[in-house]
């Protein structure tokens, strides 16, 4: 079955860049989403189709995804970003989610 | 404004059955396909099951196969988990999702199962 694996945590101060990662065999043939999960809340799609934004997601948060990698940026950090951030695939009828990178601005 | 909202979860011994329900509005929901993802306390999110649209078609990861079952009446606008032959490792938040092209793109707010002797 296929993995994607993520950083564990990933810490920012705030107005700097992070950048979440996700591995997985030639990934970039994929289409990747991310997710966002704030402490008691339900997940929320943040990017999703690599680097595309639902309405509503600040342009601060941008994805890339290239050979085993895809990253999901998230440019001048605020403190509310501060979350669990999940990618996710389809891979031969399977959801497939990466363990998740906690986020801490520092 | 799309709503989904899970119900049914509770406190089941192991080897034990519950089923879950979710009520979906705000949408055409037999034009979707849904899905149940679930989250261990603490821990990431887990991938159950997949429905087609018509209910024709229906997919389980291998942790859960032949133990649940998915289903849904699109008379109702709802989703159903029936799972069976629980364990404990099966305790989690069961979340409902609505599947957008190749994405999760709303989701409940979940129902808690906990399964303990």
């Amino acid at each position: 079955s296929y993995v994607l694996t993520q950083p564990p945590s990933v810490s920012v101060a705030p107005g700097q860049t992070a950048r979440i990662t996700c591995g997985g065999n030639n990934i970039g043939s994929k289409s990747v989403h991310w997710y966002q999960q704030k402490p008691g809340q339900a997940p929320v799609l943040v990017v999703y189709d690599d680097s595309d934004r639902p309405s509503g997601i600040p342009e601060r948060f941008s994805g890339s995804n290239s050979g085993n990698t895809a990253t999901l940026t998230i440019s001048r950090v605020e403190a509310g970003d501060e979350a669990d951030y999940y990618c996710q695939v389809w891979d031969s009828s399977s959801w497939v989610f990466g363990g998740g990178t906690k986020l801490t601005v520092l | 404004e799309v709503q989904l909202v899970e119900s049914g979860g509770g406190v089941v011994q192991p080897g034990g059955s519950l089923r879950l329900s979710c009520a979906a509005s705000g949408f055409t929901f037999d034009d979707y396909a849904m899905h149940w993802v679930r989250q261990a306390p603490g821990k990431g999110l887990e991938w159950v099951s997949l429905i087609s649209g018509d209910g024709g078609s229906t997919y389980y990861a291998d942790s859960v196969k032949g133990r649940f079952t998915i289903s849904r009446d699109n008379s109702k606008n709802s989703l159903y988990l029936q799972m069976n032959s629980l364990r404990t490792e099966d305790t989690a938040l069961y979340y409902c999702a609505k599947q957008i092209q190749l994405w999760l793109g709303v989701w409940g707010q979940g129902t808690l199962v906990t399964v303990s002797s």
